[in-house]
């Protein structure tokens, strides 16, 4: 199994900021196939980037993703009020998938 | 407006069954393959089963493999998850996701709201 560490566990920063998320994967990750998620409390997840740097349909392009094979990040350039959540990396493509336990980005 | 409605959860004993269903809409359910995933509140996600849309393809998380069956139904644009021999750890909560393409990759681009699953003696 691929163990996706996140890092940091937290993150407190003010709108307007940068903040730079990190995925790293146990193992290499197959064909890119790692995605982005946002989740807000009481709400489901919402997919931001597949393949490691598309964007999802209705994403703002303020939102981007890199990275390859076992490091990947998540780049927020620019902090809006509503972007403050929890974000989580994910494994997919087979029975074997994985998501990290998450970064909380935090209002500072 | 694209929406996924689960239901089904509910308090059980440890190693009973319990079937969740979830209604999809405002897309066209059988050129999608469907996931289930779930969630402990306030721990990580974890991916469930997929199924692809023609049911052909099927894939199990090995947490729940051998006892847990994913189903569909194109012709009520319905997708169940039939869950046996349940544990204490499989309580959650659990999303019924659309994937982005007809086979299963576990990438989920449409979430419902969730029904919560309780095991408990």
């Amino acid at each position: 199994e691929i163990v996706l560490t996140q890092s940091p566990g937290t993150l407190s920063l003010s709108p307007g900021e940068r903040a730079t998320l990190s995925c790293r994967a146990s193992q290499s990750v197959s064909s890119s196939y790692l995605a982005w998620y946002q989740q807000k409390p009481g709400q489901a997840p919402r997919l931001l980037i597949f393949g490691a740097s598309s964007r999802a349909t209705g994403i703002p392009d303020r939102f981007s993703g890199g990275g390859s094979r076992t490091d990947f990040t998540l780049t927020i350039s620019r902090l809006e009020p509503e972007d403050f959540a929890v974000y989580y990396c994910q494994q997919y493509g087979s029975s074997r998938g994985t998501f990290g336990q998450g970064t909380k980005v935090e209002i500072k | 407006e694209v929406q996924l409605v689960e239901s089904g959860g509910g308090l059980v004993q440890p190693g009973r069954s319990l079937r969740l269903s979830c209604a999809a809409s405002g897309f066209t359910f059988d050129d999608y393959a469907m996931n289930w995933a779930r969630q402990v509140p306030g721990k990580g996600l974890e991916w469930v089963a997929g199924i692809s849309w023609n049911s052909g393809s099927i894939g199990y998380a090995d947490s729940v493999k051998g006892r847990f069956t994913i189903s569909r139904d194109n012709a009520k644009n319905s997708l169940y998850l039939q869950m046996n021999s349940l544990r204490t750890e499989d309580m959650g909560l659990y999303y019924c996701a659309k994937d982005r393409g007809p086979q299963w990759l576990g990438l989920m681009d449409v979430w419902g709201q969730g029904t919560t699953v309780t095991v408990s003696s």
